[in-house]
């Protein structure tokens, strides 16, 4: 079975230049998370969607950072303009329906290093 | 609001040795537990799970019991191995399907 997809894996991008992560959560599921993992900061929960609709976007540090999810089958996360301190990994994941108690799938990330 | 605490690493442990990683949270309502596993490069994965008090996950030789009465959810392993070395996050999901990640504890295993 096809689990979380991220891309890209890695990007190496100038301060100022926008950036667009992507996402495609495994079918079926109805929710979807971003997230970001730092050594000072571990990992934090920037936005979370169900069935497309964001519910929770506490996270999102700034203004710079915006989340869409148009249809069931993929999400983006984008910053504009990057600065160097969002370089991190950032995690998607997704998880069935909150009333049957499973967990989140974690996709492999994508390793953004801001210059 | 909900969160999760676990201890503080790097653990460093020798082959064979058993491990505790410690785990308590803060919840309203009844939250459902996990424990999920790093490796480098990779993103998490689940490796166990409880959904109600007394319940005890286990996986891979891994086990946690959920203890209501100490807010507790700690993970152990009898004998470990070189291959368990990775970070190990606890978590919780909360009756909105929120889920809260500890900070991660690195564990080393050394042959």
């Amino acid at each position: 079975d096809a689990g979380v997809i991220q891309s890209p894996r890695h990007e190496v991008t100038e301060m100022g230049q926008e950036v667009t992560l992507r996402c495609k959560p495994i079918s079926g599921h109805d929710y979807l998370f971003w997230y970001r993992q730092t050594m000072m900061r571990g990992l934090e929960l920037l936005i979370y969607f169900n069935n497309n609709v964001p519910i929770d976007d506490s996270g999102m540090p700034e203004d710079r950072f915006s989340a869409k999810m148009p249809n069931a089958s993929f999400s983006t996360l984008k910053i504009q303009p990057s600065e160097p301190r969002d370089s991190a990994v950032y995690f998607c994941a997704s998880s069935q329906n909150p009333n049957s108690n499973q967990p989140q799938h974690f996709g492999d990330g994508t390793r953004l290093s801001i210059l | 609001g909900d969160s999760v605490t676990q201890m503080e690493g790097p653990v460093t442990l020798s082959e064979e040795a058993f491990l505790t990683i410690n785990c308590t949270y803060t919840a309203t309502g009844y939250p459902s537990l996990f424990w999920y596993v790093q490796y480098p490069g990779e993103g998490l994965q689940l490796l166990l799970k409880a959904t109600k008090a007394d319940d005890k996950g286990s996986n891979k030789g891994f086990e946690a019991t959920y203890r209501k009465e100490t807010t507790s959810f700690h993970l152990e392993k009898g004998s470990v191995q070189v291959s368990d070395s990775a970070v190990y996050f606890c978590a919780l999901k909360d009756n909105f399907n929120k889920f809260y990640f500890g900070s991660g504890t690195k564990l080393n295993v050394k042959p």
